[in-house]
């Protein structure tokens, strides 16, 4: 089955740690994103990338990092800069970048400080 | 500031009834998206209007855009109570579309 796949589910972080959150999609696509969503709120864009070995910051890219080595695979790290890292983190992707192509997203990693 | 804005923000009906959101921007658009999403769950792709297009149907979904308005609903007809959700519009707000902006949502609650 084609999808795009996040882990872990759930995540608890102490403060002052780095976590990485991994996404994974075997769709062949170009594009991947990462999302922030808090409760009751919609998505707010992190990161972004067109392309392996290419990536763009997004509205709230500040404490977070990332990394597009394989076409496959577009991991987040949330770093000990992210003042208020508990969330709920959605990682999609799209065929190629372009005005007319749907997102597919993953099941979404939730984020907890400890 | 958000380019998409549901309204309602929350939303609860009958089974069997319509329920009805709607998505206002602010900016030009080349495309306007629905998704949905369940509680804890990842958004689904529901339907996609290009800026050209005034109507879409899906099954139960029916979807408008008046681009003179900035505006685009999104009707589900004859509610069923697995529609309970998130819905979301999502606009490529005139990026060239490697950005989706997406909107607060609208939550509906379908009682059975």
């Amino acid at each position: 089955d084609g999808g795009i796949t996040q882990s872990p589910k759930y995540l608890f972080r102490k403060e002052g740690q780095n976590v990485t959150l991994s996404c994974e999609q075997n769709l062949n696509h170009d594009a991947m994103y990462w999302y922030r969503q808090d409760p009751g709120q919609g998505l707010r864009l992190i990161y972004y990338s067109q392309i392996v070995n290419d990536f763009q910051k997004g509205d709230i890219a500040e404490g977070y990092s990332v990394s597009r080595e394989k076409k496959e695979s577009f991991p987040l790290t949330v770093t000990s800069a992210q003042k208020n890292p508990t969330a709920f983190y959605l990682c999609a992707s799209t065929i190629a970048g372009g005005p007319y192509n749907e997102q597919f997203f993953g099941p979404g990693t939730r984020l907890t400080v400890l | 500031s958000q380019q998409g804005e549901e309204d309602p923000q929350a939303l609860s009906i009958q089974e069997g009834e319509n329920a009805t959101m709607n998505c206002s921007y602010k900016t030009s658009i080349n495309n306007l998206q629905w998704y949905r999403q369940n509680s804890g769950r990842g958004l689904v792709h529901l339907i996609l209007i290009r800026s050209n297009e005034r109507e879409k149907h899906s099954g139960r979904l029916r979807v408008t855009l008046d681009t003179s308005k900035k505006s685009s609903s999104l009707l589900i007809t004859a509610s069923r109570a697995a529609d309970t959700a998130s819905y979301f519009c999502a606009t490529d707000a005139d990026t060239g579309g490697f950005k989706t902006i997406f909107g607060a949502g609208t939550r509906l609650f379908v009682k059975a």
